[in-house]
Order: C-alpha cells, then structure tokens, then sequence
C-alpha cells in the first residue's frame, strides 16, 4: 500500500544547479500537490493540478515548474537552484476537489533538498 | 489576507492531561477545515475534517474539533494526552483553489 511516494529522499545541490523532484501516487487521485516546508512557516502550496492535463500556481511558484505527467504522476523541477529553495518539499494527493475546494490530502514522506 | 493562526509554537502537557491545540482563521467564505499530524522525518498524516454539518468532529487517535463559525476557529482537543501523541500538528483551512496550513504546533508529552 505505496500511496503517495517522492524520490530522492534526500539531495543536496550547488546553486545554479537543476533538478527534478518526482512524485507518484496510486490511489486514483485526480488532484495533486507540491508544498515546501521551512521551520516556523507551515507548508506552503508551490503548484497544484487539479486534474490529468492542468496545472496551477499556489502560494510561492517562483523558481519552481512542474508537469502533470500523467494521473499518477507530477513532478517539480528547480531549473537554476537558489539557496533560498533549501526546504523539505512535500508531495501530496487528494480526490478531486468539490465546488473549487481542495479535498483531504494524502503525503508522501518529502525531499530534504539542501543547495549549498 | 485569507490566513490560518495556530497560538502557540510548542504546547507542553503531561501524560493524561487535556490537549487544547488552538486554530483560528479568516475568511469570508464558509470553509472546510483539516488537522494534521507529523511525526518526525515522516508526511503529513489526516487526523480529522470538517467539511458540513455537526460542528463537534471526532478523528483517529481520540482527537476531536469543533468547528466555531461564529469565533473562526477550529481547535483541537484531546481529554487525555499519551506518549505517542508527541509530534507537530498543522491546521489547515481550504479557500477556493487553495489550500492554507498554520505554521504548526508541537506537541511535547511528559511523563
């Protein structure tokens, strides 16, 4: 029972360096998330896709890209790696949302992307 | 600006007291409301929601919330606190299209 699963686990990168973040879920999910995490600030939404084929910008996209693959999976790329994007970044999944409202999300267990 | 506040960083109870974890949030729009669990180096973990109807929300674990419209708020109580329920708590707030978590509170439990 996989549920929601990121690769690597870990990274550490030099500025200016690129990177892809990978993220797939096997729960059938319509809708799914990137979110980073830094200390006292919560998670914070980068991107979402509601649905196969769209894409959204959330609360702090700049830097960041990302592609719907396909249902299962959606990735997140740092083309030019800064070392303010030094975070833990959170994969996550959820039915398709209700009347615009994002359901309950499911996590996968995150990157801790160090860039140096 | 549509925000989530969770008052206190870190909470401290003893085993077997009462955890009062505290949410409030703005919005103009009635919304729906999450909490969640992180253990360490682990995701995010569903405890509860509340998305219509009974207001008093009851979740895994012995955690329940009541959700106060009429005081934005959202908190998390448990009557009596165990070990393994150290660990950080988020409340989350969906507005249209989004998605907002408070910066977290830990939870310490003390034997």
């Amino acid at each position: 029972n996989a549920g929601v699963t990121q690769t690597p686990k870990f990274q550490v990168l030099k500025t200016g360096q690129s990177m892809t973040l990978q993220c797939a879920q096997d729960m059938n999910h319509n809708s799914m998330y990137w979110y980073r995490q830094d200390p006292g600030m919560g998670l914070r939404l980068i991107y979402y896709s509601a649905s196969e084929g769209t894409t959204d910008k959330g609360e702090v996209p700049n830097g960041y890209n990302v592609s719907r693959l396909n249902k299962r999976e959606f990735s997140l790329r740092l083309e030019s790696a800064a070392p303010s994007q030094t975070s833990v970044y959170f994969c996550a999944s959820s039915e398709k949302p209700t009347d615009r409202y994002p359901g309950p999300q499911h996590f996968g267990d995150g990157t801790r992307l160090s860039i140096l | 600006a549509q925000s989530v506040t969770q008052l206190g960083s870190h909470v401290s109870v003893s085993e077997g007291a009462l955890v009062l974890l505290r949410c409030n949030y703005s919005s103009s729009v009635p919304p729906y409301l999450f909490w969640y669990v992180q253990y360490p180096n682990q995701g995010l973990q569903l405890l509860l929601k509340y998305t219509t109807g009974a207001t008093l929300v009851k979740g895994i674990n012995g955690f329940e919330a009541e959700f106060k419209k009429s005081e934005t708020s959202f908190h998390l109580t448990k009557p009596s606190a165990h070990m393994s329920d150290a660990a950080e708590y988020f409340c989350a707030v969906t507005y249209p299209n989004d998605m907002r978590f408070g910066a977290g509170t830990r939870l310490t439990v003390k034997p």
